[in-house]
């Protein structure tokens, strides 16, 4: 059973337009979420993240939104260039004995 | 600052061959150390992660073990590998169980 799901497998964007990517939740004790890019053949690289006591977070090009009641939240980049094509894990961890569970990932085309 | 070295970054192993990939962390001190599998289409699966020296906690049964020798030392093995071991492995830690994980580059291995 998945508890964090990213549904959308795939995005593609046009460059300079914004970019949203979506992650919901199953488990309601969840209360901190992360957003991670990864390129091919790399390591994810940690992006940003957010606790359940907010609803947004900000860091330069990057948002991320939480909506606990509908157990969602949302990666936002603004304006998308080329070099944030990737796939992007959302992850979330329940308290502090949870480890993080990750979803399946959303691959990001961002074009010229 | 905080370093983590995974290798080999590649792999090649004849099925029924054993494996041992190496992580090392530097510039921390008792970290929380993990090993993750990427299989395409598949996300980030947890395989084992460690507390503290000699201490293992299992994810997921396989035909894969784990070891932690030394403080900042993370180890992932198997006797004999089967095709369905191949992915994409990749070792993280983070300063406590609920929080940011760094990951390593990855190894790529190919069980033929």
């Amino acid at each position: 059973d998945q508890q964090v799901k990213q549904n959308s497998p795939s995005l593609s964007v046009q460059e300079g337009r914004i970019s949203i990517l979506n992650c919901d939740y199953t488990n309601s004790m969840f209360d901190y979420f992360l957003w991670y890019k990864k390129y091919p053949a790399e390591g994810p690289t940690f992006l940003i993240s957010i606790s359940s006591i907010k609803d947004k977070n900000e860091d330069g090009r990057f948002t991320v939104f939480l909506n606990k009641s509908a157990k969602h939240l949302s990666l936002h980049i603004v304006p998308s260039q080329p070099g944030d094509s990737a796939v992007y894990f959302c992850a979330a961890s329940a308290g502090s004995q949870g480890n993080l569970i990750f979803g399946k990932g959303t691959k990001l085309s961002v074009k010229p | 600052s905080q370093t983590i070295h995974q290798w080999p970054a590649t792999l090649v192993q004849p099925v029924g061959s054993p494996l041992s990939l190496e992580c090392t962390v530097e510039g921390t001190s008792n970290p929380n150390l993990y090993w993750y599998r990427q299989a395409a289409g598949r996300g980030l699966q947890l395989l084992f992660y460690s507390v503290g020296i000699g201490q293992i906690s299992s994810e997921v049964p396989q035909n894969l073990s784990a070891s932690r020798p030394q403080d900042r030392q993370f180890i992932l093995s198997s006797k004999k590998l089967l095709l369905s071991d191949s992915g994409f492995y990749l070792c993280a830690w983070s300063g406590v169980v609920n929080d940011i994980q760094y990951f390593g580059a990855g190894t790529r291995l190919s069980v033929l």
